[in-house]
């Protein structure tokens, strides 16, 4: 199995901040990456694949980049309704997931 | 529009074998490149991938729990079953299922809205 680490597990952010979450994986995957935001109670949504190719309806605040094993997510400006938990997931091979970044309020 | 919904039962004893039961409409499983997943998430803790089940029949889990999950389709009623054998408290989790779509590799764009399993006798 490919294993994934995001880092941080946690993080406290203002609305209107630059937020970078950071993904990596255990072997190189080239850019078969996915990140989701999922809120409380609710399901997944998938937001970038592909490492950085915007999902569609999703809001261009949101961009991925990286390639082989480190990956980041980037909200541009953190809005009320971005405070949730992020996931990345490699798609290179059976699907495997990191922790989770969970974005709270400051 | 593609909806995903799971149903079964909310509370297993131990031993039990679980059944889950996905149920999709606005697309179809002998399209090529689709497929539908199997997820589930303890409560407070991360996504854990279950199982995969493509449009040719091809059926994917992880080495971990592979000798105790089994994934069949049923296209002509729109759905996707998941049995898991031998559960253990553990296993208490929302179980997710979701639209497979092809991206170079397997997306999951739509979700369905979870179904909570209790495991306890």
């Amino acid at each position: 199995d490919i294993q994934m680490t995001q880092s941080p597990s946690s993080l406290s952010a203002s609305v209107g901040d630059r937020v970078t979450i950071t993904c990596r994986a255990s072997q190189s995957i080239s850019t078969y990456l996915n990140w989701y935001q999922q809120k409380p109670g609710k399901a997944p949504e998938l937001l970038i694949y592909r490492a950085s190719s915007l999902e569609s309806g999703v809001p261009s605040k949101f961009s991925g980049s990286g390639s082989g094993t480190d990956f980041a997510l980037t909200i541009s400006s953190l809005q009320p309704e971005d405070f949730a938990t992020y996931y990345c997931q490699q798609s290179y091979s059976t699907p495997t997931f990191g922790g989770g970044t969970k974005v709270e309020i400051k | 529009q593609i909806t995903l919904k799971e149903s079964g039962p909310t509370l297993v004893k131990p031993t039990q074998t679980l059944t889950l039961a996905c149920t999709f409409s606005g697309f179809s499983l002998n399209t090529r490149g689709v497929g539908v997943g199997w997820f589930r998430q303890p409560p407070g803790k991360a996504l854990e991938w279950l199982a995969l089940i493509y449009w040719d029949d091809d059926k994917r889990s992880p080495p971990s729990l592979k000798s105790r999950l089994t994934i069949t389709k049923d296209t002509s009623k729109n759905q996707v079953v998941l049995k898991m054998t031998n559960m253990d408290p553990v296993d208490t989790a929302t179980y997710y299922c979701a639209h497979r779509r092809d991206c170079g590799g397997d997306c999951f764009d739509y979700w369905g809205q979870g179904s909570l399993v209790t495991v306890s006798s």
